[in-house]
């Protein structure tokens, strides 16, 4: 199971994009990136998930490199609704899969 | 998205008594459910995957006769807390992926806050 390292805590403002990145170095060939959003007593949101490149939807953009060791989940113009924990899962795509979360990333935005 | 459901979402139990937490997959057949726990601040920490119709998988350190699984159907799963106590007061959540979806998506349910006095 590749493991992740993403940083503990980012600060940012309304407004701004706010680019968080998460290290996956032993990424398996067939492995995915997924990304997930939790707000406080509540349970994760499925984010974004890719492979390979780019990918955007209507809530972020995920960049992976060719080398797929890191990925950068992007937020564009964050609102004070964006603030919460963010975790990146790397993990292989099929009925075995499951989801094992890392430490995540606390993402506070300010007025 | 496909949508898991759990109840209750918050709990107060005394000491020593139990607790049954309800998962459900509300528009999907789900062959493995996940629960996990969530201390203050921390991250998720999985328990056990439930497999309809089979005993459920323990991660290391898991009371199996302590947290009671099972699996009944292909849209519930459910966690007993047996014998309650206060060290057991947690965020418990569950999770499922819908079977045949591309990739390693899965849905959560809104988590159920427990605590035990």
């Amino acid at each position: 199971l590749a493991k992740t390292t993403q940083p503990i805590s980012m600060d940012s403002y309304e407004g701004q994009e706010v680019n968080i990145t998460c290290s996956h170095n032993n990424i398996a060939t067939n492995d995915y990136i997924t990304w997930y959003q939790q707000f406080p007593s509540q349970g994760p949101r499925f984010i974004i998930q890719g492979y390979k490149t780019k990918v955007t939807n209507e809530v972020a953009s995920l960049f992976i490199p060719a080398d797929r060791k890191s990925s950068t989940l992007s937020l564009p113009r964050v609102s004070l609704s964006d603030t919460a924990v963010y975790y990146c899962l790397v993990g292989l795509s099929g009925g075995s899969y499951i989801p094992t979360f890392g430490r995540g990333t606390s993402l506070i935005v300010h007025p | 998205g496909a949508v898991v459901s759990q109840h209750p979402s918050r709990v107060i139990c005394k000491s020593g008594t139990s607790v049954k937490i309800e998962c459900r997959s509300l528009d999907f057949q789900a062959t493995t459910m996940f629960w996990y726990r969530q201390f203050p601040k921390q991250s998720l920490m999985l328990m056990a995957t439930s497999n309809e119709g089979s005993k459920a998988t323990y991660e290391q350190g898991v009371e199996k006769d302590k947290f009671l699984i099972n699996h009944a159907s292909l849209t519930l799963s459910t966690l007993t807390v047996t014998s309650a106590h206060p060290e057991d007061s947690s965020f418990y959540i569950c999770s499922a992926r819908e079977p045949g979806r591309r990739g390693t998506e899965a849905f959560f349910g809104q988590g159920t806050r427990l605590t035990v006095v």
